[in-house]
């Protein structure tokens, strides 16, 4: 495709619930990130997939978030029982090939959770 | 640890202003230094990027030059419009590093 999608692009829960994030990278990148933003705040590191492996899940804030990859492309990222606090816009990126130097990172537009 | 210190916004100006957004970093060896950019209603985009010491990015009108003696990465532009309006970030890495640490963005506000 032509850029990196996210879907959906709202979510309205209720506190408790589960939700799944969806990621579509631009085709042949092969790294991908997640990153959640919240108000006002940089960006916070998630998780890092090379491929369909996650070398790095250090930025997971606790148990009830966990990522997957298949194929080499799409992504979900899956909360369940949601907090307030993880209300939030959550980001995914793709690049060719980690490392920054000359493969910047392609952001989706992110998908805001609202947990009510 | 690395990290990175922006100023804080929202940074309002008017239209052919001079610009500049301070951007400050720590880090251990020599990181590669960038400021993305996210327009209202898109994802972010990479604004420019540098790899070493005097290095200059630039792009759109924008620039910023790397300096190692004071730690710095300031974004500049002569003459800013109202289409600039938008969130910068400051952001580094280490070199073949995949990630980037992440200033918090600064708000920029254009007015005609």
């Amino acid at each position: 495709g032509a850029g990196v999608s996210q879907s959906p692009s709202n979510k309205v829960t209720e506190k408790g619930k589960d939700v799944e994030l969806r990621c579509d990278p631009i085709s042949g990148h092969t790294a991908l990130y997640w990153y959640r933003q919240s108000l006002g705040q940089g960006l916070e590191f998630l998780i890092y997939f090379q491929g369909n492996s996650a070398p790095d899940k250090s930025g997971l804030p606790s148990d009830r978030f966990s990522a997957e990859r298949t194929g080499g492309s799409v992504s979900t990222l899956t909360i369940q029982r949601t907090q307030q606090e993880d209300s939030a816009v959550y980001l995914c990126a793709s690049s060719l090939a980690a490392g920054q130097l000359n493969s910047p990172l392609h952001f989706g537009n992110g998908t805001r959770l609202t947990v009510t | 640890g690395n990290s990175v210190t922006q100023m804080e916004g929202p940074v309002t100006l008017s239209e052919e202003a001079f610009l500049t957004i301070n951007c400050t970093y720590t880090a251990t060896g020599y990181p590669s230094l960038f400021w993305y950019v996210q327009y209202p209603g898109e994802g972010l985009q990479l604004l420019l990027k540098a790899t070493k010491a005097d290095d200059k990015g630039s792009n759109k009108g924008f620039e910023a030059t790397y300096r190692k003696e004071t730690t710095s990465f300031h974004l500049e532009k002569g003459s800013v419009q109202v289409s600039d309006s938008a969130v910068y970030f400051c952001a580094l890495s280490d070199p073949g590093n995949y990630q980037l640490i992440w200033g918090a963005g600064t708000k920029l506000i254009i007015k005609p």
